[in-house]
């Protein structure tokens, strides 16, 4: 069974600029799950969504968005970029949410550089 | 709210040495509990789980972790470093609700040879 992919694998972009990642989950799941990491925060929960809607929201301003396909495929959207947002982006996937069902598969991730 | 601590930022060992990662959580619900590592430029891999079944858990790799709830920890350990343990190590909570996984700040692992 594929893993989780995620694309592009890194990109730079500048200050003002918008980006989009893309995140596949792997089939049979439902729930995708973004996530930046940063060295000094660690990772902090973005948002998730399952079956097409969000569930959860993380502390992040309303710059970070996202959506989910009919195919469980889900993109991040994150606008007027700004230097603290250089980060690596990471999509898991998971059966569903919640509890068990919450093992979370990830992905190798995005890393965003923002000059 | 549930929360994870992992006391230790980085933790150095030798190589054939006993590995202990910490990790204590908060939770007002039964924790469901995982352990993830991640290799330089990789996502984060499952080491194992708690869910409820066993207290001692099994992962891959030679790692286990016990849960001990009275003192609200779920301690990682492996009796042999090797060095391809190098790696960032972050300990998960989550509850059988609609609550999204809560992560640690990591601990960074050292095998000195």
């Amino acid at each position: 069974k594929a893993g989780v992919t995620q694309t592009p694998r890194y990109l730079i972009k500048t200050r003002g600029q918008q980006v989009t990642l893309s995140c596949s989950p792997i089939s049979g799941h439902r729930s995708v799950s973004w996530y930046q990491q940063t060295p000094g925060q660690g990772l902090q929960f973005l948002f998730e969504y399952f079956s097409e809607t969000q569930r959860n929201k993380g502390n992040f301003p309303g710059r970070f968005s996202g959506r989910q396909f009919s195919n469980s495929r889900s993109e991040m959207n994150v606008s007027t970029l700004e230097l603290g947002d250089s980060a690596l982006y990471l999509c898991a996937s998971s059966l569903a949410a919640g509890g068990s069902y919450n093992e979370q598969f990830f992905g190798p991730g995005t890393r965003l550089t923002v000059l | 709210a549930q929360s994870v601590t992992q006391l230790g930022s980085h933790v150095s060992v030798s190589e054939g040495a006993l590995v202990l990662l910490r990790c204590n959580y908060s939770s007002s619900v039964p924790p469901y509990l995982f352990w993830y590592v991640q290799y330089p430029n990789q996502g984060l891999q499952l080491l194992l789980k708690y869910t409820s079944a066993a207290t001692l858990v099994k992962g891959i790799n030679g790692f286990e972790a016990e849960f001990k709830k009275s003192e609200t920890s779920f301690h990682l350990t492996k009796p042999s470093a090797h060095m391809s343990d190098a790696a960032e190590y972050f300990c998960a909570v989550t509850s059988s609700g609609n609550t999204p996984l809560v992560f640690g700040k990591g601990t960074r692992l050292s095998v000195i040879a």
